[in-house]
């Protein structure tokens, strides 16, 4: 099993371009999540999702789009890039409540 | 909303000291959780506590879930450097389909 995988690991966009950041998982979990950790601190919950077609926003969704058409895929897109959302993201799955996490990807807008 | 507050924020240690992080919830919780996240790695769960006073250990690590079920505490003994980290503690929200993190707590080893 690969676990949670993200692409790409570290990506520069210029602002106002966009960009998808792919995440997949082979666990079958039904629960997926996307992070932003900022340097220094916490996850914040941007979107998450409870099953195939099912999507909700977290606590930081602006400027950011999901779709879940599979269990195994949960796309994250970014409209409009800005300087703020300059971060590291983690997506994350769930099947018994605790998350496993993908090793990130490194965004920086410039 | 639910919050979760860790305490302290950092903590800097000698190698071979012990280490304490503390977790509190502003609602009950149904569980508690653990993660350790590397410099410039993810977090990787460690534990979840489910039960009113429920004690566990991993080698040097100690975990705690309060009587109330509220508060936890991590508590590791004799650090050595490779606990390096930032350790996060998270509790489900009632609907229990996502997870509140704490800020986490920044612990460096000095050798």
């Amino acid at each position: 099993n690969a676990g949670v995988t993200q692409t790409p690991k570290f990506r520069i966009l210029k602002i106002g371009q966009s960009m998808t950041l792919q995440c997949t998982q082979d666990m079958n979990h039904n629960y997926m999540y996307w992070y932003r950790q900022d340097p220094g601190m916490g996850l914040k919950l941007i979107y998450y999702s409870v099953g195939a077609g099912i999507t909700d926003k977290g606590e930081v969704p602006n400027g950011y789009n999901v779709s879940r058409s599979t269990t195994e895929d949960f796309p994250l897109r970014l409209e409009l890039a800005a300087p703020s959302q300059t971060s590291v993201y983690f997506c994350a799955s769930s099947y018994a409540g605790w998350n496993t996490f993908g090793s990130g990807t490194r965004l920086t807008v410039v | 909303g639910q919050q979760v507050m860790q305490i302290p924020q950092y903590q800097h240690v000698q190698e071979g000291e012990d280490f304490t992080t503390y977790c509190n919830s502003s609602t009950t919780l149904s569980n508690i959780q653990w993660y350790k996240q590397r410099p410039g790695g993810h977090p990787v769960f460690l534990i979840q506590l489910v039960k009113s006073g429920e004690v566990k250990k991993q080698k040097r690590l100690t975990f705690q879930f309060g009587e109330a079920k509220k508060n936890s505490s991590l508590h590791i003994t004799a650090t050595q450097t490779t606990d390096v980290g930032t350790y996060f503690c998270a509790g489900p929200e009632t609907s229990g389909s996502r997870l509140t993190f704490g800020e986490g707590t920044q612990l460096t080893v000095n050798p």
